[in-house]
């Protein structure tokens, strides 16, 4: 199976600054279709997780645009512009190119 | 609006078996590929089962073969996990998620299952 790697694993962060996390797999993401399945799904405390981002950089329904994706092949980033309290909670990557998906270990963010 | 709904959950001996259902709406159901994840305590989150849209086909983790078995019922829009000798490593909360395009696009809010003693 890929190897989803994510970092850092934690990460404090202060209300109104960016941050950003990475997520690394161990084989190339692009499918033969010419796609990338790489989504990010964020999971605040007690809820489900949620659909963020889908395939590398695509927001979904209702996503403030704070939150960005990016990246290619191996190497992908999410990023939010502006962290809010809302934001609070665990990220996690997750790939769908190759069967079976695979989630990355996840990072938890938190206000300082 | 999509909404899928997890019953079943609960606290069950080393051996026993339990059955999760999931009931959805707001989207042709019989058109979907449909999921289990689950989450254990401190863990990341793990495909369990899947199946195909008229049920042909179906995954599960190796973990969970031979033990495990997701079936559904397109008429009535629910989809299911038989969950048989389970162990205490099944602790987990099991979501049922819908696939679509390589992705797991909507969740429901779990169902808790605890296994011991």
């Amino acid at each position: 199976d890929v190897v989803m790697t994510q970092s850092p694993l934690s990460l404090p962060v202060t209300l109104g600054q960016p941050a950003s996390i990475s997520c690394r797999s161990s084989r190339s993401l692009v499918h033969s279709s010419g796609n990338t399945y790489l989504d990010w799904f964020q999971q605040r405390p007690g809820q489900s997780p949620r659909r963020l981002i889908y395939k590398i950089s695509n927001r979904d329904s209702g996503v403030p645009d704070r939150f960005s994706g990016s990246g290619s092949g191996t190497d992908f980033t999410l990023k939010i512009s502006r962290v809010e309290a809302e934001d609070v909670g665990f990220y996690y990557c997750v790939q769908g190119t190759h069967w079976p998906p695979v989630f990355g270990p996840g990072t938890k963010v938190d206000i300082k | 609006e999509v909404q899928l709904v997890e019953s079943g959950g609960g606290l069950v001996q080393p051996g026993g078996s339990l059955r999760l259902s999931c009931e959805a709406s707001g989207f042709t159901f019989s058109n979907y590929y449909m999921n289990w994840v689950r989450q254990a305590p401190g863990k990341e989150l793990e495909l369990v089962a899947n199946i195909k849209p008229d049920g042909s086909g179906t995954y599960y983790v190796g973990s969970v073969r031979g033990r495990f078995t997701i079936s559904r019922d397109n008429p009535r829009n629910s989809l299911y996990l038989q969950m048989d000798s389970l162990r205490a490593e099944d602790t987990a909360v099991y979501y049922c998620a819908r696939g679509f395009d390589y992705s797991f696009d909507s969740w429901g809010q779990g169902a808790l299952v605890t296994v011991s003693s």
